[in-house]
């Protein structure tokens, strides 16, 4: 099975850098992704990395380093908007191509004035 | 505009009642989930779908039922015999040639089971 591990909260102050990690323990990995869902909203994709090193998407990046079974999602310039919960998620292949996500509990981060 | 649908947004039912949760997509996505998220807790997957008339369990599937007769559609059914049914239910889709792997979500569905 797959389990992951990230901080339950995380609070930055407004234009700062935020970085939230992520560990993960998968029989198959194929890739890492991160996803931002605002409060009684819909998650929405962020990024994904298959091989290690950065992925850099304006101010957000995210970094992977599959020998060590982690990564991280950097934000950086934070805005009030950022504030929201953060996710990251690995891919499973069962071995029949289903290319399941299996997410993690989740980083709720408060961005403050 | 493409997207994903779900209705409706808040649901509540009594207790004992089966009760169907919509989910439509007009992006020409093969692959269909359905998670279950509950207060603080990350996303759950109930069932999943790559093609019209199959579907798989995900890591929580008992007390629900799924069917996928179009490919735009995929509805969840909560039967009576989910003993916990109050949550956030979210359906997602997907591409499977997708270059990143990524799922597009609904907008969700609050249900509460009185």
């Amino acid at each position: 099975g797959q389990s992951l591990e990230q901080p339950s909260e995380v609070t930055a102050v407004e234009g700062a850098i935020v970085q939230i990690n992520c560990t993960y323990q998968t029989s198959g990995f194929y890739g890492l992704s991160w996803y931002q869902q605002h409060d009684g909203g819909a998650p929405t994709f962020l990024s994904y990395n298959a091989l290690d090193g950065l992925e850099e998407t304006g101010r957000f990046s995210s970094f992977l380093s599959r020998s060590d079974s982690y990564g991280y999602l950097l934000l950086q310039e934070l805005q009030m908007k950022d504030s929201a919960s953060y996710f990251c998620a690995v891919r499973d292949d069962s071995g029949a191509g289903s290319y399941q996500l299996t997410f993690g509990k989740g980083t709720k981060l408060s961005v403050i004035p | 505009d493409g997207g994903i649908t779900q209705s409706p947004k808040y649901l509540f039912r009594k207790e004992g009642q089966n009760v169907t949760l919509s989910c439509e997509q007009n992006l020409n996505h093969d692959a269909m989930y359905w998670y279950r998220q509950d207060p603080g807790q990350g996303l759950r997957l109930i069932y999943y779908s790559q093609i019209v008339n199959d579907f798989q369990k995900g890591d929580i599937a008992e007390g629900y039922s799924v069917s996928r007769e179009k490919k735009e559609s995929f509805p969840l059914t909560v039967t009576s015999a989910q003993k916990n049914p109050t949550a956030f239910y979210l359906c997602a889709s997907r591409e499977l040639a997708g270059k990143y792997n990524e799922q597009f979500f609904g907008p969700g569905t609050r249900l509460t089971v009185l």
